[in-house]
């Protein structure tokens, strides 16, 4: 069954430093989703991506963040300058099959992201 | 603002035994609610999604009910196993199809002791 995927699962990184998360949403979706999860709370929308641009983001995604869908395969979500407060867990999910009239979003393994 | 509450906030049963679980969404408008399972580190997996118009819906052991008046949602998981202890996340989007931004609830705990 097709599923998405995450990389790294895990990445350390110091205050201040770009990170660059990875998704490889399925492959005949159409929309784009990165969500966080800080830890003990509840998860949280950051952006949505559809033809090559952002549908919708959050006050959350400000400046320090960006989406890009590099190639055909790739999603990625860029945090420029990382603070203390972006350490959580970053979900991938994508939506829209070509006959998929619910929207359901499939979620990847999630990123855990730990800023020092 | 867009709110999902959940109760309760932790629950524990043991195994075998059935439980709800409550959801009260404020989110305008409102196009579908839906129930993730999660397990500790990993992504939400959908259990049930359910428009304006759909009262209950069931997949195994999970049934989700939707009271669209009074915006309350539950879910309903019967006959217990060890391998349901997780979060359980009602979720509510507001748009219809494309690429809707998902309200979350902070989720129910459940575990299930055997």
């Amino acid at each position: 069954e097709p599923e998405v995927t995450q990389t790294p699962s895990h990445q350390v990184t110091q205050m201040g430093q770009e990170v660059i998360l990875r998704c490889v949403p399925i492959s005949n979706h159409l929309y784009f989703y990165w969500y966080r999860q800080i830890l003990g709370q509840k998860v949280e929308f950051l952006v949505s991506f559809y033809n090559n641009e952002i549908s919708e983001k959050s006050e959350i995604f400000d400046d320090q963040f960006s989406v890009e869908r590099p190639d055909g395969s790739n999603f990625t979500l860029k945090i420029r300058s990382t603070k203390l407060e972006d350490s959580a867990m970053y979900f991938c999910a994508s939506s829209g099959g070509p006959r998929d009239s619910s929207n359901e979003q499939f979620f990847g393994p999630g990123t855990r992201l730990t800023v020092l | 603002k867009n709110q999902v509450e959940q109760s309760p906030q932790s629950l524990i049963i043991l195994e075998g035994k059935n439980c709800t679980l409550q959801c009260n969404y404020t989110v305008s408008p409102f196009s579908n609610l839906r129930w993730y399972k999660q397990d500790t580190g990993r992504g939400p997996v959908s259990l049930t999604i359910m428009t304006f118009s759909e009262n209950t819906k069931s997949n195994g052991r999970y049934t989700a009910t939707l009271d669209a008046d009074t915006k309350q949602s539950s879910l309903h998981i019967t006959a217990s196993q060890l391998s349901d202890s997780a979060s359980y996340i009602c979720v509510v989007s507001a748009k219809r199809g494309g690429a809707d931004g998902l309200t979350f609830g902070k989720g129910t705990h459940l575990i299930i002791q055997p």
